[in-house]
């Protein structure tokens, strides 16, 4: 079965430190690969998706991820974060034949120290 | 272009109560789904639909009904809302590769 594990319930960062957040998935073929961003009180935002093709992909407001297949994960990145960028984060997959089937992991919550 | 539009915003039921939550898209996707979410479980799918007519079961179906008569609309009905059914409740609608989310329902069932 699919499965995606965070394994980073909260991290906090000071303002202009770099970040990565940590995701791994379970799944037998090369999935779709997604990171949604989530605002207190707000609904889910699309960061960045990986579907094929080059490893490292960029999204909205400079965050890159990069996907690598020996290990199985999808760690999103950042080389300076604002604080605005405190929020919780989700990583998540889908089959290649279902991109709108995802399964969640459980969240990273990320708070940023002046 | 309003995306994907939820109502209502808030709800509180009391248990045994019924209750249907809103769900429209303006996008013309044919893949819609339903998503809880509660504290450190990031989101669990309940049901998801592959087009007007067609509905299938999640992760987390029980106490849940859909239909699905149209493309826009999504509807996710609670028959007898218990306690453990207070959560967030998100719908979403798909292009085919990853989701657009509503804003959410927050629903507390006293």
């Amino acid at each position: 079965a699919q499965s995606v594990t965070q394994p980073d319930i909260h991290i906090t960062v000071s303002e202009g430190a770099s970040l990565e957040l940590r995701c791994n998935y379970s799944y037998g073929a090369t999935p779709y690969l997604f990171w949604y961003v989530q605002s207190p009180g707000q609904g889910l935002q699309l960061l960045l998706k990986y579907f094929s093709g080059d490893t490292l992909v960029q999204g909205i407001k400079g965050f890159e991820a990069e996907f690598k297949r020996s290990q199985s994960s999808f760690n999103l990145r950042k080389p300076s974060v604002h604080w605005s960028d405190a929020a919780e984060y989700f990583c998540a997959v889908a089959p290649w034949n279902q991109g709108g089937k995802l399964i969640f992991g459980q969240g990273t919550e990320l708070s940023v120290k002046p | 272009n309003a995306g994907v539009t939820q109502t209502p915003k808030f709800q509180v039921l009391k248990t045994g109560q019924s209750m249907t939550l809103q769900c429209a898209q303006d996008m013309n996707h044919e893949y819609m789904s339903w998503y809880r979410q509660d504290p450190g479980m990031g989101l669990r799918l309940i049901h998801y639909s592959v087009g007007a007519g067609i509905t299938d079961q999640g992760e987390v179906p029980n106490g849940y009904n859909v239909s699905r008569s149209t493309t826009e609309d999504f509807p996710l009905r609670l028959l007898s809302a218990a306690p453990s059914q207070t959560s967030v409740y998100f719908c979403a609608s798909s292009p085919g590769q990853g989701l657009i989310f509503g804003q959410g329902t927050r629903l507390t069932v006293v």
